[in-house]
């Protein structure tokens, strides 16, 4: 079946304008996870939704980062006035439920290259 | 001190060594052990996972969790050219949850 899907694949944009990434969880799949993986700091949580529950954001960076799911599904991760700093690659993961036993399932990755 | 500390290697071996990889931790909440093999421009993926100290064995791998000294370890025996890829342990369990806490990947090439 489809695994997760992201998109753009890469992103290259100048400092200061917003950038909107997305993510198609696995269908069925209830809890949705945004990571960053980047040189110096390694592969980071974000966020994560599970079901219609409050997100965890506690991973979130700063203000100018933020998340939302739609109906369940797709999410999307706005970063507003991106600086060089968030150059990295943002990576979504789905899994059965927020419970550790559940395989999180993750995808390609949209690279972001802020110049 | 990180939650997580991962020599970043990079490792390169001759194919059929054996290939031993580490991790330390210091949250003692962590009771969800991980590894994750990455290879290069794509998703991490899971390979190994267990909740116990011991051993468990799959195939060529080997997933060794020692609780007592927060440290864990991967073994793959007659390493092939593709298993060539970067290895991240991860952790999960306590107030974290489902999220998972991951070691900065240790980058491994096994040459014919």
């Amino acid at each position: 079946g489809a695994g997760v899907s992201q998109s753009p694949s890469n992103k290259v944009t100048e400092k200061g304008k917003d950038v909107e990434l997305r993510c198609d969880p696995i269908s069925g799949h209830t809890a949705l996870y945004w990571y960053r993986q980047s040189l110096g700091q390694g592969l980071e949580f974000l966020i994560y939704f599970q079901g219609n529950s409050a997100p965890d954001k506690s991973g979130l960076p700063s203000d100018r980062f933020s998340a939302e799911r739609t109906g369940g599904s797709v999410s999307t991760l706005t970063i507003q006035r991106t600086q060089q700093e968030d150059s990295a690659v943002y990576l979504c993961a789905s899994s059965l439920g927020a419970q550790p036993i559940y395989e999180q399932y993750f995808g390609p990755g949209t690279r972001l290259t802020v110049t | 001190q990180k939650e997580v500390e991962q020599d970043p290697g990079p490792l390169s071996v001759p194919e059929g060594a054996i290939v031993s990889l580490n991790c330390t931790y210091s949250n003692s909440a962590f009771q969800y052990f991980m590894w994750y093999r990455q290879y290069s421009r794509k998703g991490p993926e899971l390979l190994m996972y267990t909740y116990s100290s011991g051993n468990k064995e799959d195939g060529r791998f080997t997933a060794q969790v020692d609780k007592s000294s927060k440290y864990i370890s991967l073994f793959i025996r007659d390493s092939q050219p593709s298993d060539s890829a970067t290895y991240l342990c991860a952790f999960a369990g306590g107030t974290s949850y489902g999220k998972l806490t991951f070691g900065q990947g240790t980058i491994l090439t096994v040459h014919p």
